[in-house]
Order: C-alpha cells, then sequence, then structure tokens
C-alpha cells in the first residue's frame, strides 16, 4: 500500500459547487494531519490543519476517519479562485518533524 | 515580516557544476527541510535538520549536500552526482515545539535547469 493515495483529477466544477477530497495514508502511528494549497509553480501553503473533531475553516470543512485512514476536505460555494492544487499530507512516525505529501488533487472551478 | 526567504528564484546550471541555494528563515524555527517537487509529483524529502549543526538525509540525499551553521540558514548544494537536478527546490521550517509543532512553513522555491 502506498504511504499516501490521492485522486489527482483534475476535478472540474461550476462556481457554486460542493467539492470533496479524499486521501488515504498507510502509516497508523501519524499523528499530525493537514491540507496545503499549491498554485501553479507557486509554493505549497498550509489551508488547514485535521482535527479528530473535524474542523470548519469559512468554505472549508476537513475530517479525519482514523479508523480508516483517510482524511477529507469539503469545499463549499467553490470560487474560481479555489482554482489549485490541494496536498494531503501527514506526519511521519516518531518526533522528527518530517511530512508525507501525497501528489495532489487538482481542482478547477469554472465561470 | 517573519518568513522564508530562498534565492535565487531562478538558476542555470551546466553539467558538470556545483551550485549552491540559498535558504533562510528568521521564524525561529528549530527545524528546516529540503524538498525536490518535478512536474506532476509530490514532494520529495531531501535532508532535514532539527538542530544545529545537526541533519540527516532524507528519501533522495544522493548527490546533494547541505550545512547547517546557524540557525536562521539551510543552504543546499545541488552537486554534479546529482543525474537529474532540473526541478523545483523549495525550502521550509517547523518549530517543532508547540500544539503548531508539525506545521511546515514555505520558501518561494528556486527552479534549477541544467543545460
Amino acid at each position: 500500500r502506498k504511504e499516501v493515495e490521492q485522486d489527482p483529477g483534475p476535478f472540474n466544477v461550476p462556481e457554486g459547487a460542493t467539492v470533496a477530497f479524499n486521501c488515504t495514508y498507510s502509516n497508523s502511528a501519524s499523528q499530525s494531519f493537514f491540507w496545503y494549497r499549491q498554485d501553479c509553480r507557486k509554493e505549497p501553503k498550509l489551508l488547514m490543519s485535521v482535527y479528530s473533531s473535524g474542523n470548519e475553516d469559512g468554505r472549508f470543512t476537513a475530517q479525519l476517519n482514523r479508523a480508516s485512514q483517510y482524511i477529507s476536505l469539503l469545499i463549499r460555494d467553490s470560487k474560481l479562485s479555489d482554482s489549485a492544487t490541494y496536498l494531503c499530507v501527514f506526519s511521519g512516525s516518531g518526533n522528527t518533524g518530517k511530512l508525507i505529501f501525497g501528489q495532489g488533487t487538482t481542482l478547477q472551478v469554472k465561470p | 515580516d517573519g518568513g522564508i526567504t530562498q534565492s535565487p528564484k531562478y538558476l542555470f546550471r551546466k553539467e558538470g557544476q556545483n551550485v549552491t541555494l540559498s535558504c533562510e528563515q528568521n521564524l525561529n524555527h528549530d527545524a528546516m527541510y529540503w524538498y525536490r517537487q518535478d512536474p506532476g509529483q509530490g514532494l520529495r524529502l531531501i535532508y532535514y535538520s532539527q538542530i544545529v549543526n545537526d541533519f540527516q538525509k532524507g528519501d533522495i540525499a544522493e548527490g546533494y549536500s547541505v550545512s547547517r551553521e546557524k540557525k536562521e540558514s539551510f543552504p543546499l548544494t545541488v552537486t554534479s552526482a546529482q543525474k537529474n537536478p532540473t526541478a523545483f527546490y523549495l525550502c521550509a521550517s517547523s518549530p517543532l515545539a508547540g500544539v503548531r509543532r508539525d506545521e511546515q512553513f514555505f520558501g518561494p522555491g528556486t527552479r534549477l535547469t541544467v543545460l
């Protein structure tokens, strides 16, 4: 099983749509989970951390399912500016601070 | 403003040359990382450092070298031994302490092209 699996997409959705991404991970010892956003030819930027209880930031909702070892990101009322690649990220084993990055899911929001 | 800077933004190298990429942070973070990203692929870890004067190999360290003489600085040297160095290089840092210990913040990256 790969360390992390993400559907690369692309997801093409109209403005105002709701879209969801899932990501599975194989390391049951991971403690920290994140979604990063990466625009074309730019550096990744932290979108939100993912907590066991689920968390919401405006139009974005992230959830963690430890039993099934996946995290999800829900984007409501999509905007053109949401077009980007979304990276699923989780911590490795131990206290090294190392993160494992998925290859990303590309979202294209169209008018 | 606190942040991470990388220079240069673009770098062109002839085959057989060593080049050094700069990474500086003023976030007072303990840990620093170097990644490589190839088109359509995820980030792969080259080297990381949790403390001054100490660093560890990542998943693809061959052909690269680093140093960590100061907390703020973590330069990466791409040597002539690296067979396919053309890529987007990203530097990151994280605090390694507190509730946000694992959150990594990235510099703007350096695009290296071997001619």
